[in-house]
C-alpha cells in the first residue's frame, strides 16, 4: 500500500517556465513534509519542507503547498533552470516516529 | 562538514560472501539510517538508529546486520544474500528534536553502495 504517490513519473518544462510537481498522500497523521531531488549515482538532496499547520513555505525559487483536506502537495519551481533535471521525491512524516515515507518521484527535464 | 560518505560505492559479491557497508557523518547527527533503493522505486527504510541504538527494524531478513559502534559511523554486514538484494542501499543521518525523533529535521543521504549479488 503505497501512502505516498507521485502520480507523474515524468515532467518537461522549457527553461525559465513554472515546474509544479505534485504528491498526495493517504495517511491522515502524516504531519511534516519533504521534497529531495536526486542526480544519477548521487543520494537525495533535502529542497525544501512544510508542516502540517502551514499552507505554503517559500525558500528561492522554491515553493511547497499543502491541502490537508485534500491530502495533496506540490513542489513549485519558478523559474525552472536545465539544472534543476534530476528526479524529485516527495516525503512524509509523523511526529513521534523516525520514519520516513517516500512517493515514487518524479523525473523532471528542463529543456534549454 | 555537511557530507554523509559511503563505503564501497559498488559491490559485487556471490551469495555465500560476506561483506559490510559502511557509512559515516560527523556533523553530530544522532539517528542514522540505512535505505533500500530498487531502481525507479522509492527508498525504502530498512534499520533506524537512535543515540546508537536501533530504534526501528522494518522486518528485514537477518541475513542484513545493522551496527552503529559509535555516533559516526553506521555499518551494514551483508551475508548469504539472493540476487534480488541486488540495490542501491542508500545511508542518511539527522538530528534528533526535542521530541525524541526526527520530526522537523531533515535528513542527509550518502550517494549510496550500489550491491550486485550473484
Amino acid at each position: 500500500d503505497q501512502q505516498v504517490k507521485q502520480n507523474s513519473p515524468s515532467l518537461s518544462v522549457q527553461e525559465g517556465r513554472i515546474s509544479i510537481l505534485n504528491c498526495d498522500y493517504t495517511n491522515s497523521m502524516f504531519d511534516y513534509f519533504l521534497w529531495y531531488k536526486k542526480y544519477p549515482a548521487e543520494g537525495p538532496t533535502f529542497l525544501i519542507s512544510i508542516s502540517s499547520i502551514k499552507d505554503k513555505n517559500e525558500d528561492g525559487r522554491f515553493t511547497v503547498f499543502l491541502n490537508k483536506s485534500a491530502k495533496h502537495l506540490s513542489l513549485h519551481i519558478v523559474p525552472s533552470q536545465p539544472g534543476d533535471s534530476a528526479v524529485y521525491f516527495c516525503a512524509a512524516t509523523t511526529s513521534g516516529t523516525y520514519k520516513y515515507i517516500f512517493g515514487t518521484g518524479t523525473r523532471l527535464k528542463v529543456l534549454a | 562538514d555537511t557530507e554523509v560518505t559511503q563505503t564501497p560505492k559498488h559491490l559485487v559479491m556471490g551469495m555465500t560472501n560476506k561483506k559490510s557497508l559502511k557509512c559515516e557523518q560527523h556533523m553530530g547527527h544522532r539517528a542514522m539510517y540505512w535505505y533500500k533503493q530498487k531502481a525507479k522505486k522509492p527508498p525504502e527504510l530498512m534499520f533506524v538508529y537512535s543515540y546508537e541504538k536501533l530504534s526501528i527494524n522494518e522486518s528485514v531478513p537477518s541475513r542484513f546486520s545493522p551496527e552503529c559502534p559509535n555516533s559516526s559511523l553506521l555499518n551494514l554486514h551483508l551475508h548469504a544474500l539472493q540476487p534480488e538484494d541486488s540495490a542501491l542501499y542508500l545511508c542518511a543521518s539527522s538530528l534528533v528534536s526535542t521530541s525524541g525523533s526526527s520530526f522537523g529535521n531533515e535528513q542527509f543521504f550518502g550517494p549510496g553502495t550500489r550491491l550486485t549479488v550473484l
